[in-house]
C-alpha cells in the first residue's frame, strides 16, 4: 500500500515570495492534515479536512496561508507572501476517518531567505 | 487548552540500559494518548497508543501507561539498542467533537551508543 506522498521535498525561496505543497493521501482516507513542525519543535496542527470539508482551520494563519481540498482526495497548501519565520517542515497526514490512526508523509522543508 | 511536555534531549544511554522518557500533558476533555517516533531519514510513525485511565499501550518492546492521577504517559523500554537511536514525540487528541489533530510535545531525541 503506498504511502502519503509529498511534493516537493524541499524549497528554498526569498521572502515575500510564495509556494504551494502537494499532498497525496493514502487511498480511501478521508481525513487529511497539514502540520507545521518548526526546528526543535512538535508538529502543530494547522488545518484537518473532512473529505472536502474543513473540520478545523484555528491554528492556520488565515492571512497568508490557504489550503484546499476540491475533489476530496489530494491537497495543496499555500503561502502567500512567505515569511523568515515560515521556515519549517510541513507534515501531510492521512487517516480513514477522525479519531484513527494517521499516518505521515515524508515532508516538505521550506526555507524563506 | 492541551498541551504535552515532554523531557529536553538529547538522551545518550549504552545498549541495554533501561529507558524512560518523561511526558505530562494537559487537556480540557479526556484525552487519547500517543507516542510515535522518527527515525532518521524517514517520516513519524505511530509507536504505540492509550485511549483510556491505566490502560497500558505496548509495541517493538516499548511500553506506555496512561495515568490520569499524574497526567503522565511515560516511555519505557528495558533493553535498549543502537536501532532504537531517533526522535521521540509525545502526543495527544482530545475527545468528541470530530477535530482530533494531534497535539505534540517537542520531541525527545534519543541516542544509543554501541
Amino acid at each position: 500500500e503506498a504511502g502519503v506522498a509529498q511534493s516537493p521535498r524541499y524549497k528554498i525561496i526569498e521572502k515575500r515570495q510564495s509556494v504551494a505543497f502537494w499532498c497525496n493521501p493514502i487511498s480511501g482516507h478521508a481525513t487529511l492534515y497539514w502540520y507545521q513542525q518548526i526546528l526543535g519543535q512538535g508538529p502543530k496542527l494547522l488545518i484537518q479536512f473532512q473529505n472536502n470539508g474543513v473540520v478545523d482551520d484555528s491554528q492556520l494563519p488565515k492571512d497568508r496561508f490557504s489550503a484546499e481540498r476540491l475533489k476530496g482526495v489530494d491537497s495543496t497548501l499555500k503561502i502567500q507572501p512567505a515569511k523568515l519565520e515560515d521556515s519549517a517542515v510541513y507534515l501531510c497526514a492521512s487517516s480513514l476517518a477522525s479519531y484513527n490512526e494517521q499516518f505521515f508523509g515524508p515532508g516538505t522543508r521550506l526555507t524563506v531567505l | 487548552g492541551n498541551s504535552v511536555t515532554q523531557m529536553e534531549g538529547p538522551v545518550t544511554l549504552s545498549e541495554e540500559a533501561f529507558l524512560t522518557i518523561n511526558c505530562t500533558y494537559t487537556a480540557t476533555g479526556y484525552p487519547s494518548l500517543f507516542w510515535y517516533v522518527q527515525y532518521p531519514g524517514e517520516g513519524l510513525q505511530l509507536l504505540l497508543k492509550a485511549t483510556k485511565a491505566d490502560d497500558k499501550g505496548s509495541n517493538k518492546g516499548f511500553e506506555a501507561t496512561y495515568r490520569k492521577e499524574t497526567t503522565s504517559f511515560h516511555l519505557e523500554k528495558g533493553s535498549v539498542q543502537v536501532s532504537d537511536s531517533a526522535v521521540y514525540f509525545c502526543a495527544l487528541v482530545d475527545s468528541g467533537g470530530g477535530a482530533d489533530g494531534l497535539t505534540f510535545g517537542k520531541g525527545t531525541h534519543l541516542i544509543i551508543q554501541p
